[in-house]
């Protein structure tokens, strides 16, 4: 059972770049999300989906794009990548009342 | 919205002493309320939660967590730490209606253990 899996684990891109950030779930949850996390700020939600066809914004929106087209698959898309976009990100999903199963990370570096 | 407050930073304890991690929401109902673990490089554990009910939670890894409504904390709790312990702690809190399945999550405290 893999659970959450999160693919590259580290990319580094230059400014204006896109990428697509991969995460996959095993435990046919409806629920999931992306976060970021940056130091002293805790995880910081940017998109989530409750269900394939269905997303919706989070926190920290802009700058970034996802789809739901299977209840599998949650990708996070940056668009054209700032340096403000380096962080570390994480995939979680959910099968609800808040026990969340996290992916191990990705590292992004943008230049 | 509702928000969440860890106030310390970093916490450093020496192996077999007690812990407590201190965590304050604000929220306008009761909340469900949560504490995640976070080893380096690795993504975040669960510890333990509270929905309702008797407020002092057990979790894994002999933690504990007292739900204290009149002061809005959920402090968690260790009698003994062990060195494997060290790790950054996440409170979080979710919404209580629906399946609080969004979570909002403290800035975080590092924990260090001494030997």
């Amino acid at each position: 059972n893999a659970g959450v899996t999160q693919t590259p684990k580290f990319q580094v891109l230059k400014t204006g770049q896109s990428m697509t950030l991969q995460c996959a779930q095993d435990m046919n949850h409806e629920y999931m999300s992306w976060y970021r996390q940056d130091p002293g700020m805790g995880l910081r939600l940017i998109h989530y989906s409750v269900g394939a066809g269905i997303t919706d914004q989070g926190e920290v929106p802009n700058g970034y794009n996802v789809s739901r087209s299977t209840t599998e698959d949650f990708p996070l898309r940056l668009l054209s990548a700032a340096p403000s976009q380096t962080s570390v990100y994480f995939c979680a999903s959910s099968p609800g009342r808040g026990r969340m199963f996290f992916g191990e990370g990705s590292r992004l570096t943008v230049l | 919205a509702q928000s969440v407050t860890q106030p310390d930073i970093h916490i450093t304890v020496s192996e077999g002493a007690s812990l407590e991690l201190r965590c304050n929401y604000s929220y306008g109902a009761t909340p469900y309320l949560f504490w995640y673990v976070q080893s380096p490089g690795q993504g975040l554990q669960l510890l333990l939660k509270y929905f309702s009910g008797d407020t002092l939670v057990q979790g894994i890894k002999g933690f504990e967590a007292e739900f204290k409504r009149s002061q809005s904390s959920f402090n968690l709790r260790k009698p003994s730490v062990h060195w494997s312990d060290a790790a950054e702690y996440f409170c979080a809190v979710g919404l209580s209606s629906g399946s609080a399945r969004q979570l909002t999550f403290g800035s975080g405290t590092q924990l260090t253990v001494l030997p």
